[in-house]
């Protein structure tokens, strides 16, 4: 168990619809990072959050967005889903936004829209 | 742009086999390089590197990072069925913020 927790485990849904992915990073984080990895597919980095700023965005569409809130957990929503979004959404961690820390990944969560 | 390029993409070898992995990368501001095991789920963290030429070693697994060369290795000694897994190589840059560049992964299958 890394420590980091991530809700839904499962999910599908219908296109066109919208959909939030919750993550509560491991106690005393403050890095938040979002990849998405399709089926036979390497990690996309999507977007990095730190101490509730925004720090960096990968191949992240305009239909998603992400914010950290004050408590340092991490909220990914999905909107207008098409069936190409289908994919294994992940949550990591890491203790400072240096490059020289481990990051530590939740379980994912799975999306099959339909 | 970044780039991590692991290979070979799959590899099936029988129990008690050693196994290499390559992991090569062209990255600006290069600042670690971390491998990865998935199997079913959620990456799980095995070895930072950020120096060169200094392997890491945990038990059976050993890794080695060269940053004139650019790439790195991951050996597996006497593998088992339960190294059978995804193996991710990532590289951590600071180009204008820390990003973590992940590799496709070497799918590896060890049979009994």
């Amino acid at each position: 168990d890394s420590g980091v927790t991530q809700t839904p485990k499962h999910l599908i849904t219908a296109t066109g619809q919208r959909v939030t992915l919750r993550c509560s990073p491991r106690s005393g984080d403050l890095s938040v990072y979002w990849y998405q990895q399709s089926l036979d597919q390497g990690l996309q980095f999507l977007i990095h959050y730190y101490n509730g700023e925004e720090r960096a965005k990968g191949n992240i569409l305009e239909r998603f967005s992400a914010q950290q809130f004050p408590d340092l957990h991490s909220e990914l929503n999905l909107s207008s889903l098409e069936l190409g979004d289908s994919a294994l959404y992940f949550c990591a961690s890491s203790v400072l936004t240096g490059g020289g820390n481990t990051i530590y990944f939740g379980e994912g969560s799975w999306l099959t829209v339909v | 742009e970044d780039k991590v390029v692991q290979s070979p993409l799959s590899l099936v070898v029988h129990e008690g086999d050693t196994v290499t992995l390559n992991c090569s990368y062209e990255v600006t501001n290069f600042r670690s390089l971390l491998w990865y095991k998935q199997e079913k789920k959620a990456p799980t963290f095995l070895f930072m590197l950020t120096s060169s030429g200094i392997e890491k070693k945990s038990g059976r697994l050993s890794s080695i990072l060269d940053k004139k060369e650019l790439f790195s290795i991951l050996n597996i000694t006497a593998t088992q069925t339960g190294d059978s897994a995804v193996y991710l190589c990532a590289v951590a840059t600071t180009s204008g913020t820390y990003k973590y560049i992940f590799g496709t992964g070497t799918r590896l299958k060890v049979l009994a």
